[in-house]
C-alpha cells in the first residue's frame, strides 16, 4: 500500500451512526493531518496531530495516531448528513503524501 | 477573510495549446502548494514554494509543467504543450508554516480538459 493510504475506500452509514476511517502509511512521520473535501470543492483541513501525540479531539471528531503501526484512524461520532463527504489523511515523511481517501456517504 | 484564490475555475482547450492557472494564496502565509488530483492517482505535490522560492519541485511530472510565484501574491502553474493525460483538477494550497506542521488552506481548484 502507498503512504498515506485510507479504508475503507467507500463507507455508508445511517444518520446517527459513528463512522471510522483508518489510514497506513510507511516512513516515519512528524504530523499527520486529516481533511474533508465536499464535491467539487477544496480539501478543509480537520485536525492535525504531531507524532508525539495520541489522541486528539475536535468536535465530534476523534483522531488516534499509533506510531508503531504506522497508522491514525478518524471517528466521526453522530454523524449527520452534512458529513457526506471524502476524507482524506496527510504525512510528512520523506515527501508530503495524501491518500486517496474515504468515501462517507450518510443515508437519511 | 478571502481565502485561496484560483483562477480559472475551468478550463477546456486543445491539445497543444499552453494553459496557464492562476492562484493568490492568503496573505501572510509563506508557503504555497500546487497539487493535481484524479481519479487513478489521488492527490499529488507537483511543487512547494517557501518565500516565493521553489523548495520541492520533485512532484512536477515533466519538462512541459513549470510554476513561478513572481511575489508573496500571486503563483502560476503552466503547461506548455499540454495533453490529454494532463486533464485533472488542479489546487493551489498556502500555509503559514512549514509542510504539515500547520493546516494547508485549498482553493477550489481548476478542473483541466485537454482535448
Amino acid at each position: 500500500s502507498q503512504q498515506g493510504e485510507e479504508d475503507p475506500q467507500a463507507l455508508s452509514i445511517q444518520e446517527g451512526e459513528n463512522a471510522t476511517m483508518n489510514c497506513s502509511y510507511k516512513t516515519s512521520i512528524n504530523n499527520l493531518q486529516w481533511y474533508r473535501q465536499n464535491s467539487g470543492r477544496g480539501l478543509v483541513h480537520l485536525i492535525l496531530i504531531r507524532s508525539n501525540e495520541r489522541e486528539k479531539h475536535s468536535g465530534r471528531l476523534r483522531v488516534t495516531l499509533d506510531t508503531s503501526k504506522k497508522s491514525s484512524s478518524l471517528l466521526i461520532t453522530a454523524s449527520r448528513a452534512a458529513d457526506t463527504a471524502s476524507y482524506f489523511c496527510a504525512t510528512d515523511g520523506d515527501k508530503i503524501i495524501f491518500g486517496k481517501g474515504t468515501r462517507l456517504h450518510i443515508l437519511p | 477573510d478571502a481565502g485561496v484564490i484560483q483562477s480559472p475555475r475551468h478550463e477546456v482547450t486543445e491539445m497543444g495549446q499552453e494553459v496557464t492557472l492562476r492562484c493568490k494564496p492568503i496573505s501572510g502565509h509563506d508557503y504555497l502548494f500546487w497539487y493535481r488530483q484524479t481519479m487513478m492517482r489521488g492527490l499529488e505535490l507537483l511543487i512547494y514554494f517557501n518565500n516565493n522560492v521553489p523548495i520541492d519541485d520533485s512532484g512536477m511530472p515533466e519538462d512541459r509543467f513549470s510554476a513561478k510565484m513572481p511575489n508573496a501574491s500571486f503563483s502560476t502553474l503552466k503547461i506548455q504543450p499540454s495533453e490529454p493525460r494532463d486533464s485533472a483538477v488542479y489546487f493551489c494550497a498556502s500555509s503559514w508554516y512549514r509542510p504539515l506542521n500547520q493546516p494547508q488552506h485549498f482553493g477550489d481548484g481548476t478542473r483541466l480538459s485537454i482535448l
